[in-house]
C-alpha cells in the first residue's frame, strides 16, 4: 500500500499560469481532501469530497477547482496562480469506522 | 464555527515528559485526534480517542480527556530528540466528514 500519493512535490510558477495538483489513494477510501497548510495558520481545508460524484467547499476556496476523478483520485487545480497561493498543499483521506484521515506528503508550491 | 486551541510552542528537555494540552468548542465532538508533522513532511496519526473515554495509554504516549471542561492533553513519556515535530489536535463529531485541527503546538526537546 502506498497510501495517499501526491504529485508533484515541488512546483515554481508565475503569477496567472495555471497548474493541476494530483492525489491520489490506493486504501479504498470514500472522502477525500485538500488543504493548505501556511505558517502559523495551522491547517485550512480548501475543498473535500465526501464520495465519489461529489465535492463541496470547506473554508478557504477561492482560487481552486477540484476534480474528483474517480474514487482514488482527487485533483486540485489552480486555473490563475498567484502570491497568496504560495503554501505547502495535503491531500488527505479517510477511513471507514475511526474516520482518522491518511495525509500525503504534500506539495511545496511558490508562487513568484 | 468550532474551535480547536493549543499552545504555539513547548521547549522540554530530554528524558523529561511533555505535555502538550488542547481545548476545543464542539460541545458534539465525538472523535478526538492527536496528529504528528516531521519536517517537510504530511501529518500522521499518533493516536485517537472517543468522547467517551477518559484516558488512553499507548507506549509512551497517554492521552487525556475531560469531557466537562473540553480538554484534551497529550503526555509523552521520556521525551527523545526524534519526538520534536509539530503536534495538531484535530476534533469530529460523528456527523461530520470535516475535523477541526488546532494550529499545532511545536515541540522542541533539547539535551
Amino acid at each position: 500500500n502506498a497510501g495517499v500519493t501526491q504529485t508533484p512535490k515541488f512546483q515554481v510558477l508565475k503569477t496567472g499560469q495555471s497548474m493541476t495538483l494530483q492525489c491520489a489513494q490506493d486504501m479504498n477510501h470514500n472522502s477525500m481532501y485538500w488543504y493548505r497548510q501556511d505558517p502559523g495558520m495551522g491547517l485550512r481545508l480548501i475543498y473535500y469530497s465526501a464520495s465519489e460524484g461529489t465535492t463541496d467547499k470547506g473554508e478557504v476556496p477561492n482560487g481552486y477547482n477540484v476534480s474528483r476523478l474517480n474514487k482514488r483520485e482527487f485533483s486540485l487545480r489552480l486555473e490563475s496562480a498567484a502570491p497568496s497561493q504560495t503554501s505547502v498543499y495535503f491531500c488527505a483521506s479517510t477511513s471507514a469506522g475511526w474516520d482518522t484521515q491518511y495525509f500525503g506528503p504534500g506539495t511545496r508550491l511558490t508562487v513568484l | 464555527g468550532e474551535d480547536v486551541e493549543q499552545s504555539l510552542f513547548l521547549s522540554v528537555r530530554e528524558g523529561d515528559s511533555s505535555v502538550i494540552n488542547c481545548t476545543y468548542t464542539d460541545s458534539s465532538s465525538t472523535y478526538l485526534y492527536w496528529y504528528k508533522q516531521e519536517p517537510g513532511a504530511g501529518l500522521q496519526l499518533l493516536t485517537y480517542i472517543f468522547s467517551n473515554m477518559d484516558m488512553k495509554q499507548d507506549q509512551r504516549l497517554t492521552v487525556l480527556l475531560n469531557k466537562k471542561d473540553k480538554h484534551l492533553s497529550l503526555r509523552i513519556a521520556d521525551t527523545q530528540t526524534g519526538d520534536s515535530a509539530i503536534y495538531f489536535c484535530a476534533e469530529k463529531s460523528g456527523g461530520s466528514y470535516i475535523p477541526t485541527f488546532g494550529r499545532g503546538t511545536s515541540l522542541i526537546v533539547h539535551p
